[in-house]
């Protein structure tokens, strides 16, 4: 079985612009999470959504938006991005929102000039 | 409500044992643990839910005492492989509404 699968593994943007990240979760897994991870730090929550509604939001500005569809599918959506927007983003799935493994993507290199 | 682990960076010789602590400031529903290395995604390693339970992964266990709010990782005869950031993960609630990393615990093994 696939695992989750993020695109694109690497990008580069420029300040102001806007970025959308993808992600296919576990078959059968409805649960999908986002998260932050900046160089030498641990991974920082940023959304998670069940069953296409969001039920979990960490402490990130407005620019960062996600959503989920029908498929269980995912994407994370970051407006106005600035330098420090720099980092590793993670998502990962579960088959339900708590109490079971979590498992992570590969993640998506995002570079901020 | 980021969970504090200790300690921050372990050196160990092949053969040799770790424990790595996790600590929350909230009550625990379930604390998860991860390995890290660099430039790689988190890979799973255990889960451990309320009711202080313990359990074990060939060489590396962990135990969750949910009314101390703490958790630790053994990890015993170490191996190369076990070189990497360790982070526990901690969910406060049953309906997953957030999952908290731990600070990290930076693990070398040298031979």
């Amino acid at each position: 079985d696939a695992g989750v699968t993020q695109s694109p593994t690497h990008l580069i943007k420029t300040r102001g612009q806007q970025v959308t990240l993808r992600c296919s979760p576990i078959s059968g897994h409805k649960s999908v999470s986002w998260y932050q991870q900046v160089l030498g730090q641990g991974p920082q929550f940023i959304f998670q959504y069940y069953e296409k509604e969001e039920r979990g939001r960490g402490n990130f500005p407005d620019r960062f938006s996600a959503r989920q569809f029908p498929n269980y599918s995912s994407e994370l959506n970051v407006n106005a991005l600035l330098l420090g927007d720099s980092a590793l983003y993670l998502c990962a799935s579960r088959s339900s929102f708590s109490g079971n493994t979590i498992y992570f993507g590969e993640g998506s290199w995002l570079t901020v000039v | 409500q980021q969970p504090v682990q200790s300690p921050q960076a372990v050196i160990l010789r092949e053969g040799e044992d770790a424990v790595i602590n996790c600590s929350s400031s909230k009550a625990l529903y379930s604390v998860h643990w991860y390995r890290q290395k660099h430039g790689e995604a988190p890979v799973f390693l255990m889960i451990l839910l309320k009711g202080g339970e313990q359990k074990g992964h060939e060489k590396i266990s962990a135990s969750f005492n949910e009314k101390k709010q703490q958790s630790s990782l053994y990890l015993t005869a170490s191996q190369l492989s076990y070189s990497g950031t360790y982070f526990c993960g901690t969910e406060i609630s049953s309906t997953g509404n957030q999952f908290y990393f731990g600070t990290g615990t930076s693990l070398t093994v040298i031979p």
